[in-house]
């Protein structure tokens, strides 16, 4: 079975530190890979997407990630952190084979400190 | 203005009760979700429907019944037979045919007292 799989839960950083969060599949075949953010009191809303071509993507806000097929990774990244980037991050994954389902890593959790 | 609605957005039942939550979308997208999301498990998929009067289970179904009457309307009830159903519960659409992003209503919390 297809499955996501994000290495950190929860994570504090300094605001100006440089954020990685880790994103793992389990899936041979092509993907289209996202990373979607949920702020404090907000909707769930994309952050990036990877669909082909350049495997760094950028996104919103600074944001960017890299697809690694050779890892099965689409690792998000963001050279420098503000407070306003507090907030719940899901990586997603769609398999190709597998229609319109999406898959759902079990989220990030990043409080950054002001 | 385009997008998801929910309602309500605080929902509280007894238990034994059967509940129904409203999802409405405007953007004319073919497919629909509805997700339960629960602290430190992410989203996962209750029910889909990549068009009108057809739909299909997700991961975790069961307890839970949908209709698809209408392309824009996809209500999810969460029945007595749902063993654990407080949670917060988000639906979605997206666009058919492309492998697109979804788009999030902003969610129903669901307490069962």
């Amino acid at each position: 079975a297809q499955s996501v799989s994000q290495h950190n839960h929860h994570v504090i950083l300094s605001e100006a530190a440089s954020l990685e969060l880790g994103c793992n599949y389990s899936y041979g075949g092509t993907v289209n890979l996202f990373w979607y953010v949920q702020y404090p009191g907000q909707h769930l809303q994309l952050l990036l997407k990877y669909f082909s071509g350049d495997p760094l993507v950028k996104g919103i806000k600074g944001f960017e990630a890299e697809f690694i097929k050779s890892k099965f990774s689409f690792n998000l990244r963001k050279p420098s952190v503000q407070w306003s980037d507090t907030a719940e991050y899901f990586c997603a994954v769609n398999a190709h084979t597998g229609g319109f389902k999406t898959i759902f890593g079990a989220g990030t959790r990043l409080f950054v400190k002001a | 203005d385009g997008g998801i609605t929910q309602s309500p957005k605080y929902l509280f039942r007894k238990e034994g009760q059967n509940v129904t939550l409203s999802c409405e979308q405007n953007l004319n997208h073919d497919a629909m979700y509805w997700y339960r999301q629960d602290p430190g498990q992410g989203l996962r998929l209750i029910y889909y429907s990549q068009i009108v009067n057809d739909f299909q289970k997700g991961d975790i179904a069961e307890g839970y019944s949908v209709s698809r009457e209408k392309k824009e309307s996809f209500p999810l009830t969460v029945t007595s037979a749902q063993k654990n159903p407080t949670a917060f519960y988000l639906c979605a659409s997206r666009p058919g045919q492309e492998y697109n992003e979804q788009f999030f209503g902003p969610g129903t919390r669901l307490t069962v007292l």
